[in-house]
């Protein structure tokens, strides 16, 4: 089964406009983390936003939002004030268990395209 | 700037030759990773190293044999590769700290071609 699920493989917004790239997520591990990284046409992944499994808080960053729904396992990324430099592809991963030198899970990803 | 560097950028070579993708960050990281990336596709992970010891592999063929040599540097021997080995390789680092999100820090990418 998919643990990480990003249904929209393409996405068109308006500059200026908002846009939701959703990710649902599967685990049974009780501690985990969430992440969206975006990957410019350039290779190199950028990350943007991370939202724990304890977090009671959305998390946000500048632009970015996260929509975090845990019963309903669902991690979608706002991305407000589109702009034409936010056209890149974007993944959704997820890390299970505690910290770093864990397995982190990528999506297949959300190409986004900002037009004028 | 990124703070993990690879090199190449670029590199061909063809399925007899030998050669070696390196990696390098100076963010005092201890969890260093190797990921391949396919066009159009996510990021698949190959190799962590966690205090410089090997702590996964996903069942990589042998003919990529990755190195840890210090806490520092990360290097991806090739040998013998296939054309369908032709990818995108990443390399990132992660804290290894209690309370760490877990968040992987990567390069720009070694763009492999294997004729």
């Amino acid at each position: 089964a998919q643990k990480i699920t990003q249904t929209q493989p393409g996405m068109f917004v308006q500059e200026k406009e908002a846009v939701t790239l959703d990710c649902t997520y599967d685990t049974s591990d009780p501690s985990y983390g969430l992440f969206w990284y975006k990957q410019p046409s350039s290779g190199e992944m950028i990350f943007l936003i991370y939202q724990g499994s304890y977090d009671q808080q959305n998390a946000t960053e500048g632009r970015y939002s996260l929509n975090f729904q845990k019963a309903r396992k669902s991690a979608n990324l706002v991305i407000s004030a589109s702009q034409l430099g936010d056209s890149a592809m974007y993944f959704c991963a997820m890390r299970e268990g505690q910290g770093g030198g864990n397995k982190l899970t990528f999506g297949t990803g959300t190409q986004l395209k900002v037009e004028l | 700037d990124t703070e993990v560097t690879q090199t190449p950028k670029h590199l061909v070579m063809g399925m007899t030759n030998k050669k070696s993708l390196k990696c390098e960050q100076h963010m005092g990281h201890r969890a260093m990773y190797w990921y391949k990336q396919k066009a159009k596709k996510p990021p698949e992970l190959m190799f962590v190293y966690s205090y410089e010891k090997l702590s996964i592999n996903e069942s990589v063929p042998s003919r990529f044999s990755p190195e840890c040599p210090n806490s520092s540097l990360l290097n991806l021997h090739l040998h013998a590769l296939q054309p369908e080995d032709s990818a995108l390789y990443l390399c990132a680092c992660s804290q290894r700290a209690v309370g760490d999100t877990g968040e992987l820090f990567f390069g720009e990418g070694s763009r492999l071609t294997v004729l």
